[in-house]
Order: C-alpha cells, then structure tokens, then sequence
C-alpha cells in the first residue's frame, strides 16, 4: 500500500523556538490531513490540504502542500508549551484511504 | 455532541481470551476505521469499512475481526488475544475514506 515517511521522529526545543515536520510521499496524493495527539489523548484533526501548492496559516502553525502534490509540512512558530504532542500526516492517494505518517513527537522546553 | 465513543478505555486480559471493544459514532458516517498505536509505528490500520455490511483489511489485520451491521456501531473482536496485541487502539468515523476523521478516546489493551 501507500507509504508516507514523515520525519523527524523527535524534536526537542526550546520555548520560543520554531518547529518543523516533514511528510513525503513517493506518489501523488489527492490530498494530505494533519493531525495533533496531545500525551494521553486521541488524535484530533488540524487540516486539510488539496491543491498543489496550497499554503493554510492557523494563529502560529502554517501548513504547506508540495507542488507535485508529494510532500506537506507543518510548521509552528515560536513554539509554547500548549504545542507538546505528536503531529501526525495522513496521506490520501488513488485508493481514497488515509494513509498515517509515523508522527513527530515534539517537546518544548520552558 | 458529535462523537465516537469507544468503550472500554482500559483492559487487561489474558491469553486467548476473546473480547470485543465497541465503537459507536452518532454522526450517521459511512467510514469507519480501527488503528492500532504502538511506539514509534504510529497509526497503522487495522480494518475499516466504507458502509454497512462493507468491510475490508487494513495494513495489519491478522489476529482481528469487525462487524458493520448497523452504520454507528464498529465492534473490533480479538477471537484469542496474544500479547503482540498489546496496544493502545483508536476507532474513528468519517464522512468517507479520505475525509477528515473523528477518534474515539483510544481503548488500552493488555494483554499477559
């Protein structure tokens, strides 16, 4: 089936500093989700990206879709300690199912 | 409040020992899904099911069954649970396949 690497696996920072993950896909995608797991807590959807290019901000998150509708990023800026949890992407391709990306699991230092 | 309930949150069991955990979502959605969450693997897939009576593998079906026979509820069975099914499991409905999905609070299995 579709694979969807997401990197890093880990990210410590320092409030204040920004973050980012990274998801690729090796095939287009239809479209591309992220999601936000809290420690102890379910995953919750953030947003959705469908068109190639597509750039979406949320207060400090800014969401990226590639070009060639491959790759997505996520990127938070000067981070909090309310932004600690595993970011997740979810990839949909020809087969409309979601596939998971492994997830980063950021931590912010106060 | 829209939801998908999952019930229990936590159990314990042991070895061959058949249980189900039940999935409720009152949002009258055609999709619903179970994942399986360990450390470092993320959400892997289990089984889904496009609508009632419809229902398919996921990446990492063995050891599991599920049945649709009404559209809110998606009960997953471990007919004999082995300790690799240790695990926190998430159920979760949308409105279809590539749709933004609801999960339910997780159940956490443990299996001895």
């Amino acid at each position: 089936g579709q694979q969807v690497m997401q990197i890093p696996q880990y990210q410590h920072v320092q409030e204040g500093e920004d973050f980012t993950t990274y998801c690729n896909s090796s095939t287009t995608l239809s479209n591309i989700q992220w999601y936000k797991q809290r420690p102890g807590g379910h995953p919750v959807f953030l947003i959705q990206l469908v068109k190639s290019g597509e750039v979406k901000k949320q207060k400090r998150l800014t969401f990226q879709f590639g070009e060639a509708k491959k790759n997505s990023s996520l990127h938070i800026t000067a981070t909090q300690t309310t932004d600690v949890g595993t970011y997740f992407c979810a990839a949909s391709g020809s087969a409309r199912q979601l596939t998971f990306g492994s997830g980063t699991q950021l931590t912010v230092l106060p | 409040e829209a939801q998908v309930t999952q019930n229990p949150r936590y159990l314990i069991t042991v070895t061959g020992k058949k249980l189900t955990v039940t999935c409720s979502q009152n949002m009258n959605h055609e999709y619903m899904s179970w994942y399986r969450q360990d450390p470092g693997l993320g959400l892997r897939q289990i089984y889904y099911s496009m609508n009632v009576e419809v229902t398919d593998k996921g990446d990492v079906p063995e050891g599991y069954k599920v049945s649709r026979k009404e559209k809110r509820n998606f009960p997953l069975i471990l007919e004999s649970p082995s300790p690799n099914q240790t695990s926190l499991y998430f159920c979760a409905s949308s409105r279809q396949g590539n749709s933004p999905l609801h999960f339910g609070n997780g159940t956490r299995l443990t299996v001895t």
